[in-house]
């Protein structure tokens, strides 16, 4: 379809290792957000990216977080030395803008679980 | 401290009847409300929003209200079908940033 993709759906692995998550935006879609969901929380905002603009990584936990945009279009968010508290859904979002009177399209979301 | 809020975890109601979801906020800077519907397994689905500029807006069975002054909004569905049944989740932005706060939300349940 059309719709913001995200790959793997579903992620299992030990606690320690690095896990990549990744975003296919709407095409033309300039801004990309990232946001993840703990059991029982809210959708929680992790970063964004605007076009060639520097990421607002404000909402970034930790430095073992860290995400790239290539080429305007596809992201990547990469956890290093997971910890069980990284276990969530992590959802990615795309807008035609910078949110103002564009929502935000989300995709279905990865869960990752750290064992 | 969570800036915006949606206090009540559940909801049930008779199909046919309104459905009444609301949401409180913190932050004065807040000028741009959202109402996301989320089903198991599926990304949030835009719903409806609005303009801290007007106090209320519809679309179609949907309709959100916001009372600025008791920061405060509700989201009204009516009438309630069961296919509405999933969770929804209040969310809002200040003019100075992109990024979404969302409330923990609202599993809303309707009943046949």
């Amino acid at each position: 379809g059309a719709g913001v993709s995200q790959s793997p759906s579903n992620k299992v692995t030990e606690k320690g290792k690095d896990v990549e998550l990744r975003c296919d935006p709407i095409s033309g879609h300039t801004a990309l957000y990232w946001y993840r969901q703990s059991l029982g929380q809210g959708l929680e905002f992790l970063i964004y990216f605007q076009g060639n603009s520097a990421p607002d990584k404000s909402g970034l936990p930790s430095d073992r977080f860290s995400a790239e945009r290539t080429g305007g279009s596809v992201s990547t968010l990469t956890i290093q030395r997971t910890q069980q508290e990284d276990s969530a859904v992590y959802l990615c979002a795309s807008s035609f803008g910078p949110l103002g009177r564009q929502p935000q399209h989300f995709g279905d979301g990865t869960r990752l679980s750290i064992l | 401290d969570q800036q915006v809020k949606q206090n009540s975890p559940s909801l049930s109601v008779q199909e046919g009847r309104i459905s009444i979801l609301n949401c409180d906020y913190t932050n004065s800077m807040f000028d741009y409300f959202l109402w996301y519907k989320k089903y198991p397994a599926e990304g949030p689905t835009f719903l409806i929003s609005i303009s801290s500029i007007k106090d209320k807006n519809e679309d179609g069975r949907f309709t959100v209200f916001l009372n600025k002054s008791a920061k405060h909004l509700s989201l009204h569905i009516v009438p309630s079908q069961p296919g509405d049944s999933a969770v929804y989740f209040c969310a809002a932005k200040d003019g100075a940033n992109s990024k979404l706060t969302f409330g923990k939300g609202i599993t809303l349940s309707v009943r046949p």
